[in-house]
C-alpha cells in the first residue's frame, strides 16, 4: 500500500519551456501533498505544502509564480515550472500523506534539465 | 531550535558487519514524530520507520532496529548484517505537533557505503 506515482520521471527542455510535473496518490487519498528540490548530494527542501483544495503554501524563497502548484483531488497534485530556465534544473520529489501523524510517501522524483 | 543532526556523513564497511547511523534532534515540542527514510542510487525515497515521542520502545524489523532515547534526543539506527543492497544515503527527519502542516525537518543524510 502506500504508492505514490510520479511523471515524468526526466525531462530535458529548452530554456524557456514550461514543465508540468504529476503526482498522484494511487492506493490512498492525500489530505496533504509536499514537493521538494533535492541538489546533488544534499537533503530535500520543502518548495511547497498543497491541502485539497486549497492553495498552496510555498516556503520562504520559492516563487510561486514560478512554482504553480495545483492539488485538484485527493489523489493528484501538479507541479509546473514555468518559463524554466537552466537554474531550474534539479531533482523534483513528491509526498503525499493520509493524514498528519502518517508518514510521507515519495514519488520516484523527477530530473528537471534545461538546457 | 528545530534541529535534526546526522553527523555521519558516510560510512563505509564491508559485507556482514553491523553498522549504526547516528540521529540526535531539537525540539520544544513534547509531541512529534521521528522518521528515517532510505534514498538509493535511483533517488526514490523508501519510508523505513516512524516513531512517536509517546513510545520509547524499540523496534526491530528484520535486520533493521531502531534505539529511540528520548534521554538524549537520539534515534539510532543499526542494520544487522549488511548487504550491498543497503547501500544508500539514509535520511532522519522530525515532524512536530505546533506545526501545523507537521513538515517534515531533515537531516543531511548519511551516506552508507557496504563492500562486498
Amino acid at each position: 500500500g502506500a504508492v505514490v506515482s510520479q511523471h515524468p520521471s526526466r525531462v530535458i527542455c529548452k530554456s524557456g519551456t514550461s514543465v508540468k510535473i504529476e503526482c498522484r496518490s494511487l492506493d490512498f487519498q492525500a489530505t496533504t501533498m509536499f514537493w521538494y528540490r533535492q541538489f546533488p548530494k544534499q537533503s530535500l527542501m520543502l518548495m511547497a505544502t498543497s491541502n485539497e483544495g486549497s492553495k498552496a503554501t510555498y516556503e520562504q524563497g520559492v516563487e510561486k509564480d514560478k512554482f504553480l502548484i495545483n492539488h485538484a483531488s485527493l489523489t493528484l497534485s501538479t507541479l509546473t515550472v514555468t518559463s524554466a530556465h537552466p537554474e531550474d534544473s534539479s531533482f523534483y520529489i513528491c509526498s503525499a500523506r493520509l493524514w498528519f501523524d502518517q508518514p510521507q510517501h515519495f514519488g520516484d522524483g523527477t530530473r528537471l534539465s534545461i538546457l | 531550535a528545530q534541529k535534526v543532526t546526522q553527523a555521519q556523513t558516510e560510512i563505509s564497511v564491508v559485507e556482514k558487519e553491523d553498522v549504526t547511523l547516528d540521529c540526535v534532534y531539537e525540539t520544544r515540542d513534547t509531541t512529534y514524530y521521528l522518521f528515517w527514510y532510505k534514498q538509493p542510487p535511483s533517488g526514490e525515497l523508501v519510508f523505513l520507520i516512524r516513531r512517536n515521542s509517546f513510545d520509547e520502545q524499540n523496534e526491530i524489523s528484520g535486520r533493521y532496529s531502531w534505539n529511540f532515547q528520548k534521554s538524549t534526543s537520539s534515534f539510532n539506527f543499526t542494520i544487522t548484517a549488511s548487504q550491498v543492497v543497503d547501500s544508500a544515503v539514509y535520511f532522519c527527519a522530525l515532524s512536530e505537533a505546533m506545526d501545523s502542516n507537521y513538515q517534515l525537518i531533515w537531516g543531511a543524510g548519511t551516506k552508507l557505503i557496504i563492500k562486498p
